[in-house]
């Protein structure tokens, strides 16, 4: 059975913490892992990733994937009580089969 | 990226009712898909919205509960049928591209069913 793991599932900082969220998945035919962001209803995306070791940067917000481990990793540099939400991990399959992880709910406090 | 815009936003509905959601994309896109998101859960695949087609549904969903329509490359319905209060949930539509890129999400129906 195809699944997607996150880690931790909650976590709460304080503002200019850095944090690391993981993803860790087993699936048939991968096709590339989604990092997104959930403030209310509707994820947001923020990186796509389809190759190992090359790490995705937006701002404060980074990412990398181990295609042979089996994880990727999305870190939050200098976090801000805007980063709060929860931030999901989602696997595309070919087929366009998509698999989401059950999130991580990150907690920034002042 | 195209624009998606689902509505409504949000409905209360009483047991037993039907509730139709709308997602609109400004341009032509391939893949159009239905997700449920429970209280405290993360997204759960509903169905695949075909073009032209029957939708394809995932293991737990089926169509009479669900159905689906698709009937241009730009719009998609999704009817949440005889609804019960375990409906209660947030549905959300996205679309996607062949080559498995980002998929991009409406802003979700918050339904609850009293």
């Amino acid at each position: 059975e195809d699944k997607v793991v996150q880690s931790p599932l909650s976590l709460v900082v304080h503002e200019g913490d850095t944090v690391t969220l993981n993803c860790s998945y087993e699936v048939t035919n991968f096709r590339s892992l989604l990092w997104y962001k959930q403030e209310k209803k509707a994820p947001t995306f923020l990186f796509m990733l389809t190759s190992s070791g090359i790490e995705k940067k937006s701002g404060r917000l980074s990412s990398i994937l181990d295609k042979k481990e089996l994880f990727s990793i999305l870190n939050i540099t200098a976090t801000q009580t805007g980063d709060s939400a929860v931030y999901l991990c989602a696997v595309v399959m070919y087929g366009q089969n998509f698999v989401f992880g059950p999130g991580t709910r990150l907690s920034v406090l002042p | 990226s195209a624009v998606i815009s689902q509505k409504p936003s949000r409905d209360i509905c009483q047991r037993g009712t039907s509730l139709t959601i709308q997602c609109q994309v400004d341009s032509q896109v391939t893949m159009m898909f239905w997700y449920r998101q429970q209280p405290g859960q993360s997204l759960t695949l509903i169905a695949t919205a075909n073009q032209g087609s029957e939708a394809t549904y995932e293991s737990g969903f089926v169509i009479d509960k669900f159905p689906i329509s698709r009937p241009n490359l730009t719009f998609s319905t999704l009817t949440v049928s005889n609804m019960s209060p375990e409906d209660s949930s947030i549905y959300l539509c996205s679309y996607g591209w062949d080559d498995g890129t980002e998929a991009f999400f409406g802003q979700g129906t918050r339904l609850t069913v009293v």
